[in-house]
């Protein structure tokens, strides 16, 4: 079956810097991505999402960047911070599955102070 | 709005015991979904529903029952508890848009 991947499972940066953490996707058909981040003990919370008529959307120091060629999600965080340290997913949804995400293993975000 | 809320937040059961995971939600979401996680798994739909009186199995069903009787709430049920059903158990509900809302999650021990 078609699944989503991350590259790194582990990602360790410095407080400031930009962190860009990764996700590969291999259904073509999916039409709609989210990004979600997962604090230690928590629920995962939205942070982001995309359509696949788009290549780019911004928030608040968060970037999502979909490049449909190579099936690749990227989630870009500027000046990254103490507090965004957790666990952050991708999911991909497929047009016509109605309500069915299938999310990524996930990749833990490390900032040092 | 207190959005979704799961009870218990801890639970340790037997092999063959038999609860109810509580999920609520207070937004008048359509949509109800329960998802367990384990390490290295990522989260795995397990059921869900698209209103009141209609549920559907998700990807790893098996164990577990679910109903909707009622747009805020949705439980699931385990008839007999295995130690392979240990996780820690997410309840999302959302709208018609497609902007999950999860709950704080159930930890399950099964021994």
């Amino acid at each position: 079956g078609e699944s989503v991947g991350l590259h790194l499972p582990t990602l360790s940066v410095q407080e400031g810097d930009n962190s860009i953490i990764n996700c590969a996707y291999s259904n073509s058909a999916s039409d709609y991505f989210i990004w979600y981040k997962q604090e230690s003990g928590k629920g995962p919370q939205f942070i982001i999402d995309i359509r696949s008529n788009m290549d780019k959307r911004q928030g608040q120091r968060v970037t999502v960047l979909l490049n449909k060629t190579v099936k690749h999600l990227s989630l870009q965080i500027a000046a990254t911070q103490p507090g965004d340290s957790a666990v952050y997913f991708c999911a991909e949804q497929t047009g016509g599955s109605n309500y069915k995400l299938t999310f990524g293993k996930g990749t833990l975000l490390t900032v040092n102070p | 709005n207190a959005g979704v809320t799961q009870t218990p937040k801890f639970q340790v059961l037997k092999t063959g015991q038999s609860m109810t995971l509580q999920c609520a939600q207070d937004m008048n979401h359509e949509y109800m979904s329960w998802y367990r996680q384990d390490p290295g798994m990522g989260l795995r739909l397990i059921h869900y529903s698209v209103g009141a009186g209609i549920t559907d199995q998700g990807e790893v069903p098996n164990g577990y029952n679910v109903s909707r009787s009622t747009t805020e709430d949705f439980p699931l049920r385990l008839l007999s508890a295995a130690p392979s059903q240990t996780s820690v158990y997410f309840c999302a509900s959302r709208p018609g848009g497609e902007t999950q809302y999860f709950g704080p999650g159930t930890r399950l021990l099964v021994l």
